[in-house]
């Protein structure tokens, strides 16, 4: 079975630029997650999306946003780029995203930096 | 909300030393615990997880974690480390019924040879 795929892999874009990042979870899995990696603040919670509703959303400001479509894929946005959104966009999908347990299969992540 | 503590940021290490890395978190219910490894170059991948039974659990490639409620903690051992080792190791918790990980900072493990 395939596993997170994301795309595109490597991103270079410019402060005040939009971006959007793309997610394709493993086959049959229904929640999305998004995280974002940085040396300094580590890896921290986006937000979920679950049957094409966002369920929960992290401390980000409004310029990160999100969608999922009926196939499950999900994409995020980040709009008015600031060079502090230069990170490392990870991916994660579960079958059901109960949290009863359930493992979070992680993407190998999109690298923006923001010049 | 749940915080993630994780005692060491950088550990080195020599081939067939054994391994232990700390991890604490903060939450006063019930919790999903999980151990992940991110090898250079590739992406997070599972290790082990504890969400019920034995707390004593075993992972991948020989490694093991031991869940002790009372302490909040769920460390991460390994008796014989291998070079393949070399990575960064993060400790997450979930909320039971939640989906959202807390992830600790990370600990960059460095086995010499």
């Amino acid at each position: 079975k395939a596993g997170v795929t994301q795309t595109p892999r490597y991103l270079i874009k410019t402060r005040g630029q939009q971006v959007t990042l793309s997610c394709s979870p493993i086959s049959g899995h229904r929640s999305v997650s998004w995280y974002q990696q940085t040396p300094g603040q580590g890896l921290q919670f986006l937000f979920e999306y679950f049957s094409e509703t966002q369920r929960n959303k992290g401390n980000f400001p409004g310029r990160f946003s999100g969608r999922q479509f009926s196939n499950s894929r999900s994409e995020m946005n980040v709009s008015t780029l600031e060079l502090g959104d230069s990170a490392l966009y990870l991916c994660a999908s579960t079958l059901s995203g109960q949290g009863n347990g359930e493992t979070q299969y992680f993407g190998p992540g999109t690298r923006l930096l923001v010049l | 909300a749940q915080s993630v503590s994780q005692h060491n940021h950088h550990v080195i290490l020599s081939e067939a030393a054994s391994l232990e890395l700390g991890c604490n978190y903060s939450y006063g219910g019930t919790v999903n615990l999980f151990w992940y490894v991110q090898y250079p170059g590739q992406h997070l991948q599972l290790l082990l997880k504890y969400f019920s039974g034995d707390p004593l659990v075993k992972g991948i490639k020989g490694f093991e974690a031991e869940f002790i409620k009372s302490k909040f903690s769920f460390n991460l051992r390994k008796p014989s480390v291998q070079w393949s080792d070399t990575a960064e190791y993060f400790c997450a918790v979930n909320a039971r019924g939640d989906y959202k990980l807390s992830f600790g900072a990370g600990t960059t493990v460095t086995v010499r040879a």
